[in-house]
């Protein structure tokens, strides 16, 4: 069965200091990964896919195969980072996205 | 580019009651799926439509059942209501397969009392 796993509940770190938040994954074959973000009070939406080997709003996130982790990271955080942030797999068939139950990042100034 | 739009915001219904939520997709995409989010939890894969036919589905009993339309359209309806249906339900569009990744809307909070 495929699983997402993020070990922290709840992240907090200081504005400009460095963030990374943990992702391991459960898979049998080659999936794709993702993270979504939740800012207070809007919708999940799409932060990174690691297909696309992009930075978005200076988060990166690399698939390690051997590991089974994609890890979330960005060097500088800033307060709007605050957020819920979900990793999330797919199998490329039918049956969806299994998500993590997500990490709390909170950025304190 | 209109995105995903689900209603109603919020309902409250009786346990043992029947439901029905709408959802309508981003323009474009013709793959819609569900899932379900309790509290403090990330979101669970309900079941996924294709061409009006569920092609997908997750750890659901029969009594969550859904429709696509041929405007891509869906609606997700659960009968005999239960305590543990009180969640947030979330609805996203993609293209087959999740190409391009998936588009999810605000969702519905359902209360079950």
């Amino acid at each position: 069965a495929q699983r997402v796993t993020q070990p922290e509940k709840l992240l907090s770190v200081f504005k400009g200091a460095p963030v990374e938040l943990k992702c391991n994954y459960s898979y049998s074959g080659s999936p794709e990964l993702f993270w979504y973000v939740q800012y207070s009070r809007q919708r999940l939406q799409l932060l990174l896919r690691h297909i696309s080997r992009e930075s978005i709003k200076g988060f990166t996130a690399d698939l390690n195969k051997g590991e089974t982790s994609f890890h979330l990271k960005k060097p500088f955080a800033q307060e709007e980072d605050s957020a819920m942030y979900y990793c999330a797999l797919s199998g490329g068939g039918a049956d969806g996205l299994t998500f993590g139950k997500g990490t709390h990042l909170i950025i304190q100034p | 580019e209109t995105g995903v739009t689900q209603s109603p915001t919020h309902l409250i219904k009786t346990r043992g009651q029947q439901v029905t939520l709408r959802c309508s997709s981003q323009s474009g995409h013709n793959t819609v799926s569900w899932y379900q989010q309790a509290l403090g939890q990330g979101p669970q894969f309900i079941f996924q439509y294709y061409r009006e036919e569920e092609n997908g589905r997750g750890n659901f009993p029969p009594r969550f059942s859904g429709l696509q339309f041929p405007n891509y359209s869906s609606e997700l309806n659960v009968n005999a209501l239960e305590l543990d249906d009180s969640a947030l339900y979330l609805c996203a569009s993609s293209f087959p397969r999740g190409g391009g990744g998936y588009t999810f809307g605000s969702g519905t909070r359902l209360t079950v009392v």
